[in-house]
């Protein structure tokens, strides 16, 4: 099956740092969307993102499929920003049946 | 987007028994899906939830051990049966609406 690394798996930050968090995929893409975790285990939906780029606040996105990979890029970043950062993916199929594979994530700790 | 809610939001089991999750959603939607997040980990898909017909399962998963019901475009259950501590984890239910994924707030269990 299609394979998804996050890099990095962890990072810190002082608040109003910025980062950029990276997603590999191995395979042709029909969906990529990013999600936040926060430390309650609720996943927020940040970007549906297949291609292209995307902005929203302080937050950023850019699918580049015919190199299969996507950055979220996070800007002057507050504690609220912490948690889990997930990449996720519906592989090519001809069809769309919108099962997503899900990245490791990458867990995001900032600090005040 | 959608709202989603779950029921229980958290439980603690005894093992050899069977809980059932609800998921239900403010519209109604096509696409349904039963994701499982072990702890510390990512998520992995479950089944798909059909309206009117078997759930799908993923690979690893069956039917004895995670019966799926939907009885409606607006209602899912998710069955973890025979349950021992391998099963807690946080199972989340899902929908798709304009391509995008959502996710239901999570039940967190654990199994003693």
């Amino acid at each position: 099956g299609i394979q998804v690394e996050q890099s990095p798996p962890d990072l810190i930050l002082q608040e109003g740092a910025n980062s950029t968090l990276r997603c590999n995929f191995s395979d042709s893409v029909n969906n990529l969307q990013w999600f936040h975790q926060n430390p309650w285990g609720q996943l927020i939906n940040l970007f549906y993102i297949p291609s292209g780029t995307k902005q929203n606040g302080r937050l950023s996105a850019t699918t580049v499929a015919t190199e299969r990979y996507s950055l979220l890029y996070i800007s002057s970043s507050q504690t609220t920003d912490s948690g889990v950062y997930f990449c996720a993916v519906e592989p090519w199929s001809g069809g769309s049946n919108y099962k997503l594979t899900f990245g490791k994530g990458t867990l995001l700790t900032v600090n005040p | 987007s959608a709202v989603i809610s779950q029921k229980p939001s958290r439980d603690i089991c005894q093992r050899g028994t069977s809980l059932t999750i609800q998921c239900q959603v403010d519209s109604q939607v096509t696409m349904m899906f039963w994701y499982r997040q072990q702890p510390g980990q990512s998520l992995t898909l479950i089944a798909t939830a059909n309206q009117g017909s078997e759930a799908t399962y993923e690979s690893g998963f069956v039917i004895d051990k995670f019966p799926i019901s939907r009885p409606n475009l607006t209602f899912s259950t998710l069955t973890v049966s025979n349950m021992s501590p391998e099963d807690s984890s946080i199972y989340l239910c899902s929908v798709v609406t304009n391509y995008e994924q959502y996710f239901g707030p999570g039940t967190r269990l654990t199994v003693t």
